[in-house]
């Protein structure tokens, strides 16, 4: 087990430009969760799947944003025209889906700051 | 609306004393979990505890123990014999309505472990 890795951990863009960010989970974990976390709040669910299909989007999930699991491997979250808002840390997590309460595990996070 | 609040922004204690964190929560499901992460500075997220809410028996892990008030919406975390590396951002969550990826989690609490 060698925990949820996640790529790069620090980013600094100017708005507009696009970025990508990469989430390798715990390799027998089905799950995988995207949370953004702002500074002084808790995180905010942004997406999760199930192997590479997408059970569920929040409603506060701009059309700028994309995720993708395509092998139901690892996954990308890109943002596209990036705005001063969406400056924050990107959290990935993981789980195992054999029961409702199967615990999340979190990586390190990636922070995004856009100038 | 399903809510997770936490009142107490910070908190401090004292090295092998208790001390108690505080969440409430709203939710019109009738069978649910509550989670309660911690997030040491600069490090992941993890795991506390969890209580499913049909259960009476509050859940205990070591020094980590809870008080659930089910009819009072009520979920503190106890943290005794509190130890330095229990100094944390400490967060309240529960899932979203029948999800099984998206948690609402509260704005945390701060805590400060002294020696």
């Amino acid at each position: 087990d060698t925990g949820v890795s996640q790529d790069p951990r620090h980013k600094i863009t100017k708005r507009g430009q696009n970025v990508t960010f990469r989430c390798d989970p715990i390799s027998e974990h089905n799950r995988l969760y995207w949370y953004r976390q702002t500074l002084g709040q808790g995180p905010e669910f942004l997406t999760y799947f199930q192997n590479e299909a997408q059970l569920e989007k929040s409603r506060l999930l701009s059309d700028r944003f994309s995720a993708e699991r395509p092998k139901g491997s690892f996954s990308t979250l890109e943002i596209q025209r990036t705005e001063q808002g969406d400056s924050a840390m990107y959290l990935c997590a993981s789980s195992l889906a054999t029961s409702y309460n199967s615990p999340l595990h979190f990586g390190n996070g990636t922070r995004l700051t856009v100038t | 609306a399903q809510t997770v609040t936490q009142s107490q922004p910070e908190m401090s204690v004292q090295e092998a004393e208790t001390v108690t964190l505080s969440c409430t929560y709203d939710t019109s499901e009738s069978n649910y979990y509550l989670f309660w992460y911690k997030q040491p500075p600069s490090r992941q997220m993890i795991l506390v505890i969890r209580q499913e809410a049909y259960k009476q028996q509050n859940a205990t892990e070591n020094r980590f123990s809870v008080n659930f008030q089910k009819a009072a919406k009520s979920f503190s975390l106890k943290i005794s014999d509190s130890q330095l590396g229990d100094t944390a951002m400490y967060f309240c969550a529960l899932p979203y309505g029948g999800s099984q990826g998206n948690l609402i989690f509260g704005k945390g609490t701060k805590l400060s472990v002294k020696p």
